[in-house]
């Protein structure tokens, strides 16, 4: 286990509707990223929040967002659902911006 | 198009073979990690690697950075069962920076 947690588990949704997910970093990480990855892909990043604040960002659209909290914790927002959002959706934390990451086990969201 | 790429895409074999997965890419990176990665759960960090030429050796598992710091291979002995899973590289271009990830190579071991 690598104390990172992810909720929920796992999630349904519907075209257009938007999504919440949730990830508690390891004690000690003030550095959260968030990956989605699709079925038979490597994870794609999507962005890293460092200390609350958005410091990088992949190439996915403005309605993906995302916060980061005073204890590290951090949200993976998804506006108006696409069926292409399907995908396991990974955070990782770690402290600083130190080489090693630790993965959270995924949220797998399903859009119908 | 892949900044990382990876091969083979897919490899089953027996236990007790050896194999070699690849990890290829134009880019050079400031580090480089291997993650293997079961179904279901979030991929787990085999090595990080740093410096040109490095070797690193975890119990069976070999790995090895690129003197120019644009490849890496993972060279697994005697697979077992237990070593079936996708196995993933990644990299960072400088410190601090987002990992990159590769397509990954689907490994499966026969008993």
């Amino acid at each position: 286990e690598t104390g990172v947690t992810q909720s929920p588990t796992h999630l349904i949704k519907t075209r257009g509707q938007q999504v919440t997910l949730r990830c508690s970093s390891q004690s000690g990480h003030n550095t959260v990223s968030w990956y989605q990855q699709a079925l038979g892909q490597g994870p794609q990043f999507i962005f890293q929040y460092y200390r609350e604040e958005e410091n990088g960002r992949g190439n996915f659209p403005p309605r993906f967002s995302g916060l980061q909290f005073p204890n590290y914790s951090s949200e993976l927002n998804v506006n108006a659902l696409e069926l292409d959002d399907s995908a396991l959706y990974l955070c990782a934390s770690r402290q600083g911006l130190t080489d090693t990451q630790y993965f959270g086990p995924g949220t797998r969201l399903t859009v119908l | 198009t892949q900044l990382l790429e990876q091969s083979p895409q897919f490899l089953s074999i027996q236990e007790g073979e050896n194999l070699t997965v690849y990890c290829n890419s134009s880019s050079v990176f400031s580090s480089l990690q291997w993650y293997r990665q079961e179904p279901g759960e979030g991929p787990v960090l085999l090595v990080t690697v740093v410096t040109g030429g490095e070797v690193k050796k975890l119990k069976r598992l070999t790995f090895q950075f690129g003197d120019a710091r644009k490849d890496s291979s993972l060279h697994i002995t005697a697979a077992q069962p237990g070593d079936t899973g996708l196995y993933l590289c990644a990299g960072a271009r400088n410190y601090g920076q987002n990992f990159v990830f590769g397509p990954g190579t689907r490994l499966s071991v026969l008993p």
